[in-house]
């Protein structure tokens, strides 16, 4: 069981710039959150999917932010345009059965914005 | 808003001490509770969960729920080291779906 796989980790882009994040999800998992998480405001849930169909995205901040999951192990999370204030670190994580029994995150991206 | 409370510290204690961290949730639709552990740099790994009311125990972790009260609690006996970390207190909704993470408590065992 490779875990939840997120790439890049380290995401360093200019202001204005559209930015891709990925994540793959654990085989046999069927739920996929996405969340924020910083100093000032903790960990933000953004978006989750329940066998590939959006759930809730009422965390989404706002429309320069859209998420996809194409098929049942994948998923995207996309800025577009960044602002500095997009800075922070983006986990996806991942679960059976929505999320009463817990979740598994990945190792995070963190991505700044210049 | 649906929230989750924890102080965010940090609680300083001793080596072999008895760490209790602590959680109060406003959202009384919640049904099951979540303990993760966040070292610096870090992803969040679930350490704990609990679904009733009362004890659940799991080698020195220790976790406390009581839905009348809306709290949340996590004991840590003989605290190490390596127990210093960020306790992250969490809620999910009847769905299960929609799971509230507390800010976090900072804890430091010192040696």
């Amino acid at each position: 069981d490779a875990g939840v796989i997120q790439s890049p980790r380290h995401e360093v882009t200019e202001m204005g710039q559209e930015v891709t994040l990925r994540c793959k999800l654990i085989s046999g998992h069927n739920s996929l959150f996405w969340y924020r998480q910083t100093m000032m405001r903790g960990l933000e849930l953004l978006i989750y999917f329940n066998n590939n169909v959006p759930i809730d995205d009422s965390g989404m901040p706002e429309d320069r932010f859209s998420a996809k999951m194409p098929n049942a192990s994948f998923s995207t999370l996309k800025i577009q345009p960044s602002e500095p204030r997009d800075s922070a670190v983006y986990f996806c994580a991942s679960s059976t059965t929505g999320s009463l029994y817990g979740y598994t995150f990945g190792s995070g991206t963190r991505l700044t914005v210049v | 808003q649906k929230e989750v409370e924890q102080n965010s510290g940090p609680l300083s204690v001793p080596e072999g001490a008895i760490a209790s961290l602590n959680c109060t949730y406003s959202d009384r639709g919640s049904q099951s509770f979540f303990w993760y552990r966040q070292y610096s740099g870090k992803s969040p790994e679930l350490i704990m969960s609990i679904y009733s009311n009362g004890d659940k125990e799991d080698g020195r972790f220790t976790a406390q729920l009581n839905k009348a009260s809306q709290y949340v609690s996590l004991l840590i006996r003989d605290s190490q080291p390596s127990d210093s970390a960020t306790y992250l207190c969490a809620g999910s909704n009847t769905g299960g779906f929609k799971t509230i993470f507390g800010a976090g408590t900072r804890l430091f065992v010192k040696a």
